[in-house]
């Protein structure tokens, strides 16, 4: 069976050019969540989506990010301009939902902004 | 207060030995309890939920206790396949059911 699928799994950018990260969640999973990682903060959730709903964009560092999920298959996350600071791994992650869901990530996208 | 926090790492074991990792939680209506496992350079992968009665899966073993907010995760006989970093992770049912991921502690198991 397919895990989360993300595209692309590296990407190296010039500071302020716009970035868009893609995920495919498992087929029947309906919720989905970005989280982002770096070695100072650690795993941060970006945002959720619960039947492609967004629940919870807290995370969501400033205006430069947003997410979409138009039908329950496909996410992307968008950063527009990208800046330096945004260079970590974004993970995408899908689980059944529930209190005692499990969630499975997809690989990550490895972003670099130069 | 970071809501999900770890013992600071890195842990450097040897072979065959037994080593714990505690983890403390702030909201006391948190509900579900999971560690994940993460390997360089990969994604986290789940490893066990954790049960309020404890519960134990080969060589590992994780407890809850609810009144101290804390977790813990003992590994026996570690092996070098057991290094990787080990993720603390709380479901609370008020936020939504979001998942929030503690720093992580870094296992090194050695020869």
């Amino acid at each position: 069976d397919a895990g989360v699928i993300q595209s692309p799994r590296h990407e190296v950018t010039e500071m302020g050019q716009e970035v868009t990260l893609r995920c495919k969640p498992i087929s029947g999973h309906n919720s989905l969540f970005w989280y982002r990682q770096t070695m100072m903060r650690g795993l941060e959730l970006l945002i959720y989506f619960n039947n492609n709903v967004p629940i919870d964009d807290s995370g969501m560092p400033e205006d430069r990010f947003s997410a979409k999920m138009p039908n329950a298959s496909f996410s992307t996350l968008k950063i527009q301009p990208s800046e330096p600071r945004d260079s970590a791994v974004y993970f995408c992650a899908s689980s059944v939902g529930g209190i005692r869901n499990t969630i499975y990530f997809g690989e990550g996208s490895w972003l670099t902004v130069v | 207060r970071k809501e999900v926090e770890q013992d600071p790492g890195p842990f450097n074991v040897p072979e065959g030995a037994t080593v714990a990792f505690n983890c403390t939680y702030s909201n006391s209506a948190s509900q579900s309890f999971f560690w994940y496992r993460q390997d360089c350079r990969k994604e986290p992968k789940l490893l066990m939920s954790v049960y309020s009665s404890g519960n134990e899966d080969g060589r590992f073993t994780a407890q809850l206790n609810r009144a101290s907010q804390y977790i813990s995760l003992l590994i026996r006989d570690s092996k070098l396949s057991d290094s990787a970093t080990y993720l603390c992770v709380v479901n609370t049912a008020n936020q939504g059911g979001k998942l929030i991921f503690g720093q992580g502690t870094e296992l090194s198991v050695k020869p």
